[in-house]
């Protein structure tokens, strides 16, 4: 059974850091493109990033391009987000995500993470 | 970056109804976009990819159709367990991008 359980979430200061990891199981997780998509209270879904299968191909959102680090320890069957330079619009749940074998879309979602950016 | 297009906003039916969300995307994106739902407090649920392609423990109720810049996502006949807000994504580029969710309420 595919499980990914996401961690680190909690209250940052703005301009604070943060990293979230996501442990992975019940699949080759090695062999699969991996990503976060966040959920902003009482908004809708926004796609954050992945990362691919041998951790050597990321993309970003636009949003978090140059402030966001996606990573991966394929050894650990271990997902990261290290987050910086918080703002307030970063202020959400974090979703870990695993694409779909055929490509692209996401099959599996964790349970997701609070993160909470404010003074 | 795509921008994806969802109408309406809500949409209220009834227990039985056939209903269909449409998910508009700024260029086209061929048939590369899967559908979700969400429910408050649970993680997103897949239900379709490449338009009309739907995933293995789905309701064959739902079904998705169209390529290009347009798309449907149509529940053939509601059922309690189908009120919920319900998103697109596009996957032909990067940034991959959502919709801005669609929510399905009791009438």
């Amino acid at each position: 059974e595919v499980q990914l359980l996401e961690s680190g979430g909690g209250l940052v200061q703005p301009g604070g850091s943060l990293r979230l990891s996501c442990a992975a199981s019940g699949f080759t997780f090695s062999s699969f493109t991996m990503g976060w998509v966040r959920q902003t209270p009482g908004k809708g879904l926004e796609w954050v990033s992945v990362i691919t299968g041998n951790g050597r191909n990321t993309y970003y959102a636009t949003s978090v391009m140059g402030r966001f680090t996606i990573s991966r320890d394929n050894s650990k069957n271990t997902l990261y987000l290290q987050m910086s330079s918080l703002r307030a619009e970063d202020t959400a749940v974090y979703f870990c995500t695993k694409d779909d074998v055929r490509g692209g879309s996401s099959d599996y979602w964790g349970q997701g993470t609070l993160v909470t950016v404010s003074s | 970056d795509i921008q994806m297009t969802q109408s309406p906003s809500t949409l209220s039916a009834s227990v039985g109804d056939r209903v269909t969300i449409t998910c508009r995307a700024s260029q086209t994106i061929n048939s590369w976009l899967a559908w979700y739902q969400v429910k408050p407090g649970k993680a997103p649920k897949f239900l379709i990819y490449k338009a009309s392609s739907l995933e293995s423990g789905v309701p064959s109720r739902f079904s998705g159709s169209g390529s290009g810049t347009e798309f449907t996502l149509t529940i053939s006949s509601l059922q309690p367990d189908d009120f919920a807000t319900y998103y697109c994504q596009q996957y032909n580029s990067y940034p991959r991008t959502f919709g801005q969710g669609t929510k399905l309420e009791i009438k």
